[in-house]
């Protein structure tokens, strides 16, 4: 599985955009890079993936970077609800090799 | 509709003894996961399903784990002669098949071990 590197925390203003950096530098051509989220005292929460190409859905956007060595996932307007652990992940096989995030604090 | 079920929501238990959880996933999915979140360890895997079938079960941390899946449907997951280090919360996901698709979890179950 290709390692990841993310900030350990960041913080946000509620109602700003956020963006969540990833590296995943030795990532290979096929695996899609998956993005959750985990609330406290839930289970993790699917947010986003995609492969080479920037996605959109309603809850976030992912940039791919065109040398697919990093990512970075855009929360266009944090609400306290994103604060969370967010995990990038490039999937190889079936299993989600989770790192251990970013966690998002969002200030009122 | 529903999400992924499992019950119970929490179990505290003594060393030694055995302990059975349950995960319901969404029904018409075919692929059942199980992860477990420790302090120390993170969220790792377990093992996944594809059916009733389970490919590879390495990522079972002993044999004092088993995990079954009947019908196609229900999932247990079966700690024999529980230890303290197995204190943690073990989480399952489904999706509607194996491959790329996002992984849905339940809340998790809470298992302490005294």
């Amino acid at each position: 599985d290709a390692k990841t590197t993310q900030p350990n925390s960041m913080e946000s203003n509620e109602e700003e955009p956020v963006h969540l950096p990833c590296n995943h530098s030795t990532i290979s051509g096929t695996d899609y890079i998956h993005w959750y989220r985990q609330l406290p005292s839930q289970g993790p929460e699917y947010v986003i993936h995609g492969l080479t190409s920037n996605v959109n859905n309603r809850m976030a956007s992912l940039a791919i970077a065109e040398d697919r060595k990093s990512s970075t996932l855009i929360l266009h307007r944090a609400t306290l609800r994103d604060a969370a652990v967010y995990y990038c992940i490039p999937r190889s096989g079936y299993a989600l090799n989770f790192g251990k995030g970013t966690s998002l604090l969002v200030t009122p | 509709g529903a999400g992924v079920s499992q019950s119970p929501s929490n179990k505290v238990t003594e060393k030694g003894k055995d302990v059975e959880l349950r995960c319901d996933p969404i029904s018409g999915h075919t692929a059942l996961y199980w992860y477990r979140q420790s302090l120390g360890q993170g969220l790792e895997f377990l093992i996944y399903f594809q059916g009733n079938s389970a490919p590879d079960k390495s990522g079972l941390p002993s044999d004092r784990f088993s995990a079954e899946r009947t019908g196609g449907s229900v999932s247990t997951l079966t700690i024999q002669r529980t230890q303290q280090e197995d204190s943690a919360v073990y989480l399952c996901a489904s999706s509607p098949t194996l491959g790329n698709q996002p992984q849905h979890f339940g809340d998790g179950t809470r298992l302490s071990i005294l």
